[in-house]
């Protein structure tokens, strides 16, 4: 089984809403991530986990908030987001976060922010 | 991580060989080349990833230079499934690191013709 899950698939907010998405493994993996896709453009990465440990924050605004409670989960709060913040956003995961081992991604959640 | 130079499109009649070429002329001797898909809407999808040695599974073949400047992804048989946006990442691999980042590039559309 290789299946990343991510809910919900879209999801509609305004600015001064809170929400959260998320993200489950039971691969047994213990790095996950976040990526953000704007449309026609490539993934970009946002946050790694590394055994539960935020390990890579890639300059990300403070509106997004990432919480791992346990190996198997991935979570993303969002509140006060911009329009500028729709876009797919995509969860993935391996089995460490130093090796060459396959990212595995889940179908990603699309956002649009009003 | 080195830079990947990939053409924007290309197409390729189905049940024909696509071949997918891709630059990296500043690879260093330790990044890996790592082959993803993204069809429409939905995760990217792990291919292939390579050192210097071709390499070989059920989806593709990849074909590493003797330099290592530059790759091709071949799949030997496309169908119409294929169609996709297909991404040439080169990734440095850190053992025991927390540096398990893919940097995704622009990427090439690859479209399948009946």
């Amino acid at each position: 089984d290789t299946e990343v899950t991510q809910t919900p698939k879209h999801l509609v907010m305004g600015m001064t809403n809170k929400k959260s998405l998320k993200c489950e493994q039971h691969m047994g993996h213990r790095a996950m991530y976040w990526y953000k896709q704007k449309a026609k453009k490539p993934p970009e990465l946002m946050f790694v986990y590394s055994y539960e440990k935020l390990s890579i924050n890639e300059s990300v605004p403070s509106r997004f908030s990432p919480e791992c409670p346990n190996s198997s989960l991935l979570n993303l709060h969002l509140h006060a987001l911009q329009p500028e913040d729709s876009a797919l956003y995509l969860c993935a995961s391996s089995q460490e976060a130093g090796t060459e081992e396959t990212q595995y991604f889940g179908p990603g959640t699309r956002l649009l922010v009003l | 991580d080195a830079k990947t130079t990939q053409p924007t499109s290309m197409d390729c009649a189905e049940g024909r060989a696509a071949n997918l070429p891709c630059n990296h002329s500043t690879i260093s001797g330790n990044e890996y080349v790592y082959w993803y898909r993204q069809i429409h809407s939905q995760g990217p999808q792990y291919i292939i990833h390579g050192l210097k040695n071709n390499e070989t599974n059920e989806m593709a073949s990849l074909i590493i230079t003797e330099d290592r400047k530059s790759s091709t992804l071949i799949l030997p048989h496309a169908t119409l499934r294929d169609t996709a946006v297909y991404y040439c990442i080169v990734r440095v691999v850190n053992y025991g690191g927390a540096t398990n980042k893919l940097i995704f590039g622009t990427g090439t559309l690859l479209a399948v013709q009946p």
